[in-house]
């Protein structure tokens, strides 16, 4: 799988968009973006996954580049509950092994 | 909207004791997942199990540890002989993964928090 590589924090004022940009420059074609998130101490939280087009859901949008070697996932209107950490994981396509968990982005949204 | 339910929410044992840390993926899910974390740390994968069998684990689930999906909802964890380095939040998650394309997506539980005294 891939390598991702995320900044280790953000911060973003609360009812702005949180955009949290991930690197993943060794994809490959049938490799997914998946993120999640972990708010303190819980469990994590999928948020959305993309493999060419960009993606979006009632959480959040996921903008992959054209050569799908970086991605950006935008929290359109953040609130002090998004604060968490947000993971960047590539995945093979079709593939039922385990996600692996890197360092991710400290999120804080500050009021 | 279907959930991962986890139990005990908190447990702690002494150091040398067994523990059984039991997980109910969500129903139509095939596979199924332990993840720790130690406090401060990543999230580690342990296990994956599917048809009744590991299918990949890691090199943390030594021979301390054993998954078992007993009645067909339940997916326990057990640890035999704890040590005092177990102590973590331990995660369940399963995917309804069905398909040799496409994504999976898992569903982790709200955690086990494991205290080994």
């Amino acid at each position: 799988d891939a390598k991702t590589t995320q900044p280790t924090s953000m911060d973003c004022a609360e009812g702005r968009a949180a955009n949290l940009p991930c690197n993943h420059s060794t994809i490959s074609g049938n490799e997914y973006v998946y993120w999640y998130r972990q708010i303190h101490s819980q469990g994590p939280q999928y948020i959305i996954h993309g493999l060419k087009n960009n993606e979006t859901n009632e959480m959040a949008s996921l903008i992959i580049t054209e050569d799908r070697k970086s991605s950006t996932l935008i929290l359109p209107h953040a609130t002090l509950r998004d604060t968490a950490v947000y993971y960047c994981i590539v995945r093979l396509s079709g593939s039922a092994r385990q996600l692996t968990f890197g360092s991710g982005t400290q999120l804080t949204v500050l009021p | 909207e279907p959930e991962v339910t986890q139990t005990p929410s908190h447990q702690v044992t002494q150091m040398g004791q067994e523990v059984i840390l039991r997980c109910v993926p969500i129903s139509n899910h095939l596979y199924f997942y332990w993840y720790r974390q130690i406090l401060g740390q990543k999230v580690e994968f342990l296990v994956s199990f599917y048809n009744n069998e590991i299918s990949e684990k890691s090199e943390i689930f030594d021979d301390q540890f054993s998954v078992e999906r007993p009645d067909g909802s339940n997916f326990t964890l057990k640890i035999r002989s704890t040590k005092l380095e177990d102590s973590a939040m331990y995660f369940c998650a399963s995917s309804e993964h069905r398909s040799y394309s496409g994504a999976n997506v898992l569903t982790f539980g709200a955690g086990s928090r494991l205290t080994v005294l």
